[in-house]
């Protein structure tokens, strides 16, 4: 059985940092690209950062570009997010997202960590 | 970027009616697009990719179609179970999600 467990979200303050972090079984890590996702409370769905499953290939959405790092350890199953100058606006569910192979369609979701930048 | 746009963003419907939610793109995308299903709590649930094929394990009542710019996800027969938001992905560009279609009891 595919699980994706995220940890690491809590309360932080704004400019702050915080690391992610997904831990993966129930199928072959080291062969399929992975993804974070966030939700806002109340809002939609916001597609964060993804990474090749060799790590070689990153994407960040402009909107954490810069700010955030995605890195993943295949020796470990693990899947990171490292978030750095955090913001109001980066307050949101986080999850980790595992997709199809050969396209990214998200099969399987963690159950979310919440990220709060509060003061 | 390709933006995508849900229609319409709230649905008030009764269990057993026919529900159709429809996703617009802002350019051509081919059939690569995903419908998924959203509870209230909990992490989103793939029901339909490439447009039209059901995911493994999802009800038969959940069909989709469409190719281009014009889509639709279509519920035959609303359950109790199917009460949550749905949302669309586009694959062209990089992953990006419609804003979401809420369906409620009437």
């Amino acid at each position: 059985e595919v699980q994706l467990v995220e940890s690491g979200g809590g309360l932080v303050q704004p400019g702050g940092s915080l690391r992610l972090s997904c831990s993966a079984s129930g199928f072959t890590f080291s062969s399929y690209a992975m993804h974070w996702v966030r939700q806002a409370p109340g809002k939609g769905l916001e597609y964060v950062s993804a990474i090749s499953s060799n790590g070689g290939s990153t994407y960040y959405a402009d909107s954490v570009k810069g700010r955030f790092t995605i890195s993943r350890d295949n020796s470990k199953n693990t899947l990171y997010l490292q978030m750095s100058s955090l913001r109001a606006e980066d307050t949101a569910v986080y999850y980790c997202v595992k997709s199809l192979v050969g396209a990214t369609y998200f099969d399987y979701w963690g159950q979310g960590t919440l990220v709060t930048v509060s003061s | 970027d390709i933006q995508l746009t849900q229609s319409p963003s709230f649905l008030s419907a009764s269990v057993g009616d026919r529900v159709t939610i429809t996703c617009r793109a802002s350019q051509g995308i081919s059939s690569y697009l995903a419908w998924y299903q959203q509870k209230p709590g909990k992490a989103p649930k793939l029901l339909i990719y490439a447009a039209s094929t059901l995911q493994s394990g999802v009800p038969s009542r959940f069909s989709g179609s469409g190719s281009g710019t014009e889509f639709t996800l279509t519920i035959s027969s609303l359950q109790p179970e199917d009460f949550a938001t749905y949302y669309c992905q586009q694959l062209n560009s990089y992953p990006f999600f419609g804003g979401g279609t809420k369906v409620e009891i009437k």
